[in-house]
């Protein structure tokens, strides 16, 4: 089957260091997403793993271990505007033109100052 | 500027009134999808096009229909709509590439009452 878990909601101080946490169990693995959403409005892309290891990009760090079915989304120096959901997807399959993204629930995370 | 669109981005409807959400995008991007979006489920897939006159069901097509007749358009249609169907709508496209980034549309909330 397929299974995508992270935490219902999170809380963290503005200027401090927060991980959000994602664990998978999908058919295939060809790459992993996380998108940020703020309420009402469409997901938008932060970061893309296909390999192990830590892809940084600004204050937003993903990580992925694909033995262990794990990702963590890393937001360094928090504002009060990174309040959002954070959305954990992974793309089946084995690799060619294989299209399905599995999303996770979402994390909401409440930044406070 | 490169973007997907949908209308109408707001609808209050009957059940069993047929009724169309349109989606655009003006990438040419080959490969377009449809979302719903419901509280506690996620994100998950309707149907989804990989190019002109090839569409395919994703995870819960039932009760919806899709139409690939030109690149930049796939039009999400309900025949029949039904209160469960109340939910928010987001279309989608990629093109082909290293990181499969998809570019959501701002999506459409549906209520049916």
């Amino acid at each position: 089957g397929q299974n995508i878990d992270q935490p219902t909601e999170m809380t963290a101080t503005e200027g401090a260091i927060v991980q959000i946490n994602c664990t998978y169990q999908t058919s295939g693995f060809n790459g992993l997403f996380w998108y940020q959403q703020h309420a009402g409005e469409a997901p938008t892309f932060l970061s893309y793993n296909v390999l192990d290891g830590l892809e940084e990009k600004g204050r937003f760090s993903s990580f992925l271990s694909r033995s262990k079915g794990y990702s963590y989304l890393l937001l360094k120096e928090l504002q009060m505007k990174d309040s959002a959901s954070y959305l954990c997807a992974v793309r089946e399959g084995y690799g060619g033109a294989t299209n399905k993204l599995i999303f996770g629930t979402g994390t909401l995370l409440a930044v406070q100052p | 500027e490169a973007q997907v669109t949908q209308n109408p981005r707001y609808l209050i409807t009957v059940t069993g009134k047929k009724l169309t959400v349109t989606c655009s995008q003006n990438m040419n991007h080959e490969y377009m999808s449809w979302y719903r979006q419901d509280p506690g489920l996620g994100l998950r897939q309707i149907y989804y096009s990989m190019n002109v006159e090839v569409t395919d069901k994703g995870d819960v097509p039932e009760g919806y229909k899709v139409s690939r007749k030109e690149k930049r358009n796939f039009p999400l249609i309900l025949e029949s709509p039904s209160p469960n169907q109340t939910s928010l709508y987001f279309c989608a496209s990629r093109a082909p590439g290293e990181v499969l980034e998809q570019y959501f549309g701002p999506g459409t909330r549906l209520t049916v009452t």
